[in-house]
């Protein structure tokens, strides 16, 4: 079975842009979740999507939003890029019922200018 | 904020175990113990997770007290590719809106050779 993909990689950006990142879940996964990862702050919820709506949000800016498709495939948006948005923001799929065991994908390398 | 407390780091010799402990002195009754962790520049690998009976699998064992209020990870012959960044969270399972985890700075365990 296919793990979790992410893409781009590798993304460089400059102030004020707005950037989009995708993740395809494994196949079966309903659930999806977005962590942001900085050597500051470590590792933070964003948000999470189940069957196209969004469960959950953590603590960010409305300038961070997301959207699941029918397909379970997510997207994340950052509008307005600022030099602290530069992370490495994972993905992580589950079935979203029963034990919370999530499979992260390899990330996104944002990096702001 | 995260609910568990870990050491900073920790180092073992290669093929001894490695026990790496963590406090939750706070946990819900209706909280599970998991474990992740990440290995340099990967995204979060789960590892296990308990109630209250320990657990064990093909990657580890997982000692919780009677009280819940502390538990132990136990990696039984640790090798090389063990380095990593170990994460205790304490997290609801699936069944009402609770998905995201919520990741502390966990300890690093350092295996040598």
């Amino acid at each position: 079975k296919a793990g979790v993909t992410q893409t781009p990689r590798y993304l460089i950006k400059t102030r004020g842009q707005q950037v989009t990142l995708s993740c395809s879940p494994i196949s079966g996964h309903r659930s999806v979740s977005w962590y942001q990862q900085t050597p500051g702050q470590g590792l933070q919820f964003l948000f999470e999507y189940f069957s196209e709506t969004q469960r959950n949000k953590g603590n960010f800016p409305g300038r961070f939003s997301g959207r699941q498709f029918s397909n379970s495939r997510s997207e994340m948006n950052v509008s307005t890029l600022e030099l602290g948005d530069s992370a490495l923001y994972l993905c992580a799929s589950s079935l979203g019922r029963g034990v919370n065991e999530q499979f992260f994908g390899p990330g996104t390398r944002l990096t702001v200018l | 904020d995260a609910k568990t407390t870990q050491p900073t780091s920790m180092d073992c010799a290669e093929g001894r175990a490695a026990n790496l402990p963590c406090n939750h002195s706070t946990i819900s009754g209706n909280e599970y113990v998991y474990w992740y962790r990440q290995i340099h520049s990967q995204g979060p690998q789960y590892i296990i997770h308990g109630l209250k009976n320990n657990e064990t699998n093909e990657m580890a064992s997982l000692i919780i007290t009677e009280d819940r209020k502390s538990s132990t990870l136990i990696l039984p012959h640790a090798t090389l590719r063990d380095t990593a960044v170990y994460y205790c969270i304490v997290s609801q399972n699936y069944g009402g809106s609770q998905g995201n985890l919520i990741f502390g700075k966990g300890t690093k365990l350092s295996v040598k050779p």
